[in-house]
């Protein structure tokens, strides 16, 4: 079993929906990363969080310790969105889910 | 500043060739990593390095090695490559120096096919 596990693998909105992308963690953690994988490939970090939630723009992370689970909410999604969106978390090292491939249409 | 610059962007070797990956990055960060990421999986890391001279293992580091002699780079080698090896590469760092989790800055990634 993957120690970060992501849902759902795929989705597809409309533009102007309220996206969630879930992360889960089976292991002990310093910190929560989401990052956000271009078509082109490119990898960009979004949110680091230990606690609590964070917010830049349209775009809200959330953190549960004690559920080991963190959300990554997108409001008013727009067709850019679409991308691959990754959790990855700090244990001895960094370890990331599979990745949630999200197409917003519009 | 270029951020982190990656070289070559793409290879294509055939089994048994060597080859090594460049990983370079402008902002001063201390430690610095190669990830390999495989379709349907996450990035999985190879070695890492957490100052100028230092590297260490990751999760994935059968087949290969990495050198840390300038701050800046990060060499990734492939003494002789098999075609499990066949992945995206990419390179991160990150500034380590407050000794707590910090944001990882990517390059571009390296696509290498082993034929």
């Amino acid at each position: 079993k993957n120690e970060v596990e992501q849902s759902p693998q795929n989705l597809t909105a409309q533009e102007g929906e309220f996206i969630t992308i879930n992360c889960s963690y089976s292991v002990g953690i310093s910190a929560l990363h989401w990052l956000q994988q271009h078509p082109g490939g490119g990898i960009v970090s979004l949110f680091m969080l230990s606690s609590g939630k964070k917010k830049h723009g349209r775009l809200i992370a959330t953190i549960n310790i004690q559920e080991k689970h963190s959300s990554l909410h997108i409001t008013a999604s727009h067709p850019r969105d679409s991308a691959v969106y990754i959790c990855a978390v700090n244990n001895h090292d960094m370890r990331f889910g599979a990745g949630t491939r999200l197409t917003v249409k519009p | 500043n270029a951020g982190v610059t990656q070289t070559p962007k793409f290879r294509v070797l055939k089994t048994g060739q060597s080859m090594t990956l460049l990983c370079a990055q402008d902002m001063n960060h201390e430690y610095m990593y190669w990830y390999r990421q495989d379709p349907g999986m996450g990035l999985r890391l190879i070695h890492y390095s957490v100052g100028e001279g230092t590297t260490a293992k990751g999760e994935v580091p059968d087949g290969y090695n990495v050198s840390r002699l300038k701050k800046q780079n990060f060499l990734l080698g492939l003494e002789s490559a098999a075609p499990s090896q066949t992945s995206v590469y990419f390179c991160a760092s990150s500034y380590g120096g407050s000794g707590v989790p910090d944001t990882q800055y990517f390059g571009p990634g390296t696509r290498l096919t082993v034929l």
